[in-house]
């Protein structure tokens, strides 16, 4: 059974510049979920993807969008980027049916932006 | 509001001794609640959720609805239990989770 894996590792990119973060999720899931983490706090909820579509967002502008492949990979894109999005980017896997099951995540990539 | 608050950043704790990990919730409906650990180098995974109630590594949590509250215990903490630890909830059909700002647990020797 393949993990949750992200990639890149690590990023920096400049203010105003866009930024693509990819996932894949582990085998059999069938959904993912977007979190951040900034330094010292717990990960926030950004959005989720289930069947390609997006299923829920938390408190984060449109610049924050995301898409999710056939596959059940994903891809976060941010644009105009700010300092303040600088912060770990979680991924995570789960698989959506009858009822909820656990979500498995990713290592993370790290985001910082000058 | 959804909220969850872990009053503690850091809890220090010497081998042997009690463990409680605080965590208290704000949710308007039946949310479902989990702990979640990160040992160093390593990443967020599931500790233990409140419908299984099961004990895993020696930890508990009960959810007491009156009190909003989902606090870990372990009667005896090893070296080993040292991580940053995270209560999440869930509580809408989207099945996103909603963390705290978490604790670090330090286990001395």
């Amino acid at each position: 059974e393949t993990g949750v894996t992200q990639s890149p590792t690590h990023l920096i990119k400049t203010r105003g510049q866009q930024v693509t973060l990819r996932c894949s999720s582990q085998s059999g899931h069938n959904t993912v979920s977007w979190y951040q983490q900034a330094l010292g706090q717990g990960p926030q909820f950004i959005f989720q993807y289930y069947r390609e579509e997006e299923n829920g967002r938390g408190n984060f502008p449109p610049r924050f969008s995301g898409l999710q492949f056939p596959n059940y990979s994903s891809e976060l894109n941010v644009n105009a980027l700010e300092l303040d999005d600088s912060a770990l980017y979680l991924c995570a896997s789960s698989y959506t049916g009858i009822k909820s099951y656990e979500q498995y995540f990713g290592p993370g990539t790290r985001l910082t932006v000058t | 509001a959804q909220r969850v608050t872990q009053p503690e950043k850091l809890l220090s704790v010497f081998k042997g001794a009690p463990v409680e990990l605080k965590c208290n919730y704000s949710y308007s409906g039946s949310p479902e609640l989990f702990w979640y650990v990160q040992y160093s180098r390593q990443r967020l995974q599931l500790l233990l959720r409140h419908i299984s109630r099961e004990s895993i590594k020696g930890f508990t949590a009960d959810l007491n609805k009156g009190e909003t509250s989902f606090h870990l215990k372990k009667p005896f903490a090893q070296e080993e239990d040292s991580a940053m630890y995270y209560c999440a909830l869930s509580g809408d059909s989207s099945y996103k989770l909603i963390f705290g700002s978490g604790t670090r647990l330090l286990v001395r020797p």
